[in-house]
């Protein structure tokens, strides 16, 4: 069964940092590039943020470049989102995705 | 960037009835990298069509896309009771994502 699962999403201060973590588990996860999305309440998909099956192509949301990081580690099968600088605005549910695959998300909250 | 842009907003349908979504693109999508999703509230999205016209595993045939280049569609053929949701259009051509701002398909 495939499985990805977030973690580490939480209530944060504006201006402080936070990592998602995404476990990826029945399928071979260095055969896909993978993405984070986002979901702010009630609003539609945002893509976050993408990288290649090497980590050779890498590529950011303007609303997030110079903020964000993304990271894999094929050996542990994870994926990961370094998030600095958290805004009011990057409140949502996050997703870890390929196109055929999404975990259920982990909600960041940023408020004082 | 490329823009998808999706219509209607809301479709009101009776169970049975058909139901015809459309995306449009601001520019050509490449080799038909487009991809459909239902999602239903508090639930992650699920993929229904990928390659603009396959059907993801376990989607049932009522649903349909087509298209190319900036146009494309998505069809139920009969709308059933669990079909009503928000569907949301995605190219994954380039080196990013973008998604449509869905289409809500809501009980008449």
């Amino acid at each position: 069964e495939v499985q990805l699962v977030e973690s580490g999403g939480g209530l944060v201060q504006p201006g402080r940092s936070l990592r998602l973590s995404c476990a990826a588990s029945g399928f071979t996860f260095d055969d896909y590039a993978m993405h984070w999305v986002r979901q702010a309440p009630g609003k539609g998909l945002e893509w976050v943020s993408g990288i290649s099956w090497n980590s050779g192509s890498i590529g950011y949301a303007d609303s997030v470049k110079g903020r964000f990081t993304i990271s894999r580690d094929n050996a542990k099968n994870s994926l990961y989102l370094q998030m600095n600088s958290l805004r009011a605005e990057d409140t949502a549910l996050y997703y870890c995705a390929n196109v055929h695959y999404w975990g259920q998300g982990t909600l960041v909250t940023v408020s004082s | 960037e490329i823009v998808l842009t999706q219509s209607p907003g809301t479709l009101s349908l009776s169970p049975g009835e058909r139901a015809t979504l459309s995306c449009r693109a601001s520019q050509s999508v490449s080799s038909s990298y487009l991809a459909w999703y239902q999602q239903k509230p508090g639930q992650a999205p699920r993929l229904l069509i990928y390659g603009a016209s396959s059907r993801a595993t376990g989607i049932p045939d009522r649903f349909s896309g087509s298209g190319s280049g900036t146009d494309f569609t998505l069809t139920i053929s009969r709308l059933e009771p669990e079909d009503f949701a928000v569907y949301y259009c995605q190219q994954y051509g380039s080196s990013s994502w973008t998604f449509g701002q869905g289409t809500k398909v809501e009980i008449k």
